[in-house]
């Protein structure tokens, strides 16, 4: 059970918008960036958002994300198929001494 | 081209030893802090550790007290000394570095701990 809580799954169709959660406390999200990761299968995760809000270079604006107090958000605009994917939040945590992952959202395009 | 490769992987018996290594090339490695990230099939990324620039090392709760992180900046590489392996601790293990997220990562070495 990891300390930032996400859902398990998201969905949306082609076109529309999805948001994935990210809970912490302040410990982590309350007090240090926030990085997104997103993952497929059988390749290695990609980076899509750093420090809360910021896009490396090759990702489109369709991704964005944003924080608040201690909870994250990342969003996904004009869903496309190739969006299907898992979708973690990353932060430190000062308590534990250590970096966390959430424990991953399952984005199904419909 | 910037790469990292992971090594070392295989089959050890419960309470066992393994280390695994994680050779760096394309960037200068001494400049980045690294990390240690796995995956159990099924599960989540979860990550296990972390050595700075200066060989300061973190770990997850999980790990702490059996795990070792080490890194030669002149070999251009990072090794993980597993000891007193568990179940728990199958997985794929990935190493993983960069300076804005973690943006370069290796295939993975897969670990699985198993009488």
């Amino acid at each position: 059970q990891s300390v930032l809580t996400q859902p398990p799954s998201a969905s949306g169709t082609p076109g529309q918008s999805v948001t994935i959660s990210c809970s912490g406390s302040s410990s982590n999200i309350g007090r240090d960036y926030v990085f997104w990761y997103q993952h497929l299968p059988g390749t290695a995760p990609k980076v899509l958002i750093y420090r809360n809000n910021q896009r490396p270079s090759g990702v489109p604006d369709r991704f964005s994300g944003s924080k608040s107090g201690t909870s994250a958000s990342l969003a996904i605009s004009g869903l496309r198929s190739e969006d299907e994917a898992d979708y973690y939040c990353a932060v430190w945590d000062d308590s534990l001494r250590g970096w966390v992952f959430g424990g991953g959202t399952k984005l199904t395009v419909l | 081209e910037v790469q990292l490769v992971e090594s070392g992987g295989g089959l050890v018996q419960p309470g066992g030893s393994l280390r695994l290594s994680c050779a760096a090339s394309g960037f200068t490695f001494s400049s980045y802090d690294m990390h240690w990230v796995r995956q159990a099939t099924g599960k989540g990324l979860e990550w296990v550790s972390g050595i700075s620039t200066s060989g300061d090392t973190y770990y997850s709760v999980s790990v702490r007290g059996r795990f070792t992180s080490s890194r030669e900046n002149a070999r251009n590489s990072m090794s993980l000394q597993m000891s007193s392996l568990r179940d728990e601790d199958t997985a794929v293990y990935y190493c993983a570095t960069g300076w804005n997220g973690w943006d370069v990562w290796g295939k993975g070495t897969t670990v699985i701990v198993s009488s």
